[in-house]
């Protein structure tokens, strides 16, 4: 049973440098999902993509903000010129896109990754 | 206000009593509400999930749903001290259907 994973699991930078993010969702989930979270808040709507398209973005999601899921499969997060505002935990989740009437799958989340900005 | 709305705790219970989480939301049109647990330092893991008004049991969990009221609650029966963590309550909303979370409610079993 392979959940999301997502690497790295830990990354500190310095400000101003560019990271990048990966996420693998479950291998029959067509919905990908990008979350931020930051100490004592609930998680944050980034991004999502159905299958390869980027179908929505967050306005919390500036221009030095970048997703992409190539082919449909992994999804990348990249974040350039970081500043100390983007130290969080980002968080990927998948989920099936068929829907009964309104109801659309569950998401499950991967075990995120945790960046600091130093 | 908020789209979904926790208390934030922290919410202390002795060993073996039932935890009472609470979550209210402010969009009529969000159909599907979830209950996520989080541990320091994880990431939210799904526990129930819940369409339909009234209550859903899954063993020691049960979640109610009271769409008038625009209330969620998630019930946790004989708590033990692994139940300790963070609850997330949160909601489909928008036209991505992207879940919209509270801030959580830090729980507490006390042995």
């Amino acid at each position: 049973d392979t959940g999301v994973s997502q690497d790295p699991r830990h990354k500190i930078t310095k400000r101003g440098q560019n990271v990048t993010f990966r996420c693998d969702p479950i291998s029959e989930h067509n919905r990908l999902y990008w979350y931020r979270q930051t100490l004592g808040q609930g998680p944050e709507f980034l991004t999502y993509f159905q299958n390869e398209a980027q179908l929505e973005k967050s306005r919390l999601l500036s221009d030095r903000f970048s997703a992409e899921r190539p082919k449909g499969s992994f999804s990348t997060l990249e974040i350039q010129r970081t500043e100390q505002g983007d130290s969080a935990m980002y968080l990927c989740a998948s989920s099936h896109s068929r829907t009964s009437g309104s109801i659309t799958y569950e998401q499950y989340f991967g075990p995120g990754t945790r960046l600091t900005v130093t | 206000q908020k789209e979904v709305e926790q208390n934030s705790g922290p919410l202390s219970v002795p060993e073996g009593a039932i935890a009472s989480l609470n979550c209210t939301y402010s969009d009529r049109g969000s159909q599907s509400f979830f209950w996520y647990r989080q541990y320091s330092g994880k990431s939210p893991e799904l526990i129930m999930f819940i369409y339909s008004n009234g209550d859903k049991e899954d063993g020691r969990f049960t979640a109610q749903l009271n769409k008038a009221s625009q209330y969620v609650s998630l019930l946790i029966r004989d708590s033990q001290p692994s139940d300790s963590a963070t609850y997330l309550c949160a909601a489909y909303t928008g036209s991505a259907r992207q879940l919209t979370f509270g801030s959580g409610t830090q729980l507490t079993v006390l042995p």
